[in-house]
C-alpha cells in the first residue's frame, strides 16, 4: 500500500533533549511538509521541502531542524531550543510543489515534554 | 496574511440530516482549497480538493463549493451518519507550497 508513515506514534522528551520524528513516504512524491497542531489552533507549517537536498523554513521553524537526503524521507528534529514542543506533529507530501497538487497526510506523532 | 475561519466551531445533528459547514478566507488569491476530515488522535484524510478555477467538487455524499470572489467555501454533507462524526478542516493553498488551515468544525451525528 502506498502512503505516509510516521514514527513513533507517541514520544516523550525530557527538558534539554533533542528528539527526531520520522516521516517516510512511498508515493514517489517530490514535496514534503511538516506541520504542528495544537489544541484549538489550526495546523501551522514548520518546514517544507520541494525536492531532495533542499528545504525551506515555514511559519514556525525556530527550534526545529530537518534534512532531506532521500526522496522518501523527511525527518524532523525538535531541539532543546524549542520552548514549547508539546504538540501533535503531522507530516504531509504532494506530487510536487505545483499549486494544484493535493497534500496527503501521515498519522501523526504526539510529542510530550516531561 | 491569509486568515481562514470555520463556522460553526461545533455542530451536533441527528442522523439523516443534511448539513453545511462553512469556511471563509481573507485573501482571494488562492491556488486551491482542500477539505479534510480528522478523527480524534489521527492524521488528516483528504476529502475534496477544489482548484481555484473550479466552482465545486463532489464525492459521494459530500459536495464542496468555492466562491473565490467572496472568499467562501461550503462543505455539504447529505444524509449524515454517525460515522461522519469527526473534525472537518478547511485549508487554502497559498504561494504554491503550503496550506493555511482553519481551526475546524467538530461534528457529532447522533443515532
Amino acid at each position: 500500500d502506498g502512503g505516509i508513515t510516521q514514527s513513533p506514534k507517541y514520544l516523550f522528551r525530557k527538558e534539554g533533549q533533542n528528539v527526531t520524528l520520522s516521516c517516510e513516504q512511498n508515493l514517489n512524491h517530490d514535496a514534503m511538509y511538516w506541520y504542528r497542531q495544537d489544541p484549538g489552533q489550526g495546523l501551522r507549517l514548520i518546514y517544507y521541502s520541494q525536492i531532495v537536498n533542499d528545504f525551506q523554513k515555514g511559519d514556525i521553524a525556530e527550534g526545529y531542524s530537518v534534512s532531506r537526503e532521500k526522496k522518501e524521507s523527511f525527518p524532523l528534529t525538535v531541539t532543546s531550543a524549542q520552548k514549547n514542543p508539546t504538540a501533535f506533529y503531522l507530516c504531509a507530501s504532494s506530487i510536487d510543489w505545483q499549486s494544484y497538487n493535493e497534500q496527503f497526510f501521515g498519522p501523526g506523532t504526539r510529542l510530550t515534554v516531561l | 496574511k491569509q486568515e481562514v475561519t470555520q463556522i460553526p466551531a461545533a455542530l451536533s445533528v441527528p442522523e439523516g440530516e443534511n448539513l453545511v459547514l462553512n469556511c471563509s478566507f481573507t485573501d482571494s488569491a488562492i491556488y486551491n482549497l482542500q477539505w479534510f476530515r480528522q478523527d480524534p488522535g489521527k492524521g488528516l484524510t483528504s476529502l475534496l480538493l477544489i482548484q481555484s478555477s473550479q466552482r465545486e467538487q463532489t464525492s459521494g455524499r459530500l459536495n464542496a463549493s468555492l466562491d473565490k470572489s467572496s472568499g467562501r467555501s461550503t462543505l455539504y454533507i447529505a444524509a449524515s451518519q454517525p460515522g461522519d462524526s469527526a473534525t472537518y478542516l478547511c485549508a487554502v493553498l497559498r504561494s504554491g507550497y503550503a496550506l493555511n488551515f482553519g481551526k475546524g468544525t467538530s461534528l457529532l451525528v447522533t443515532p
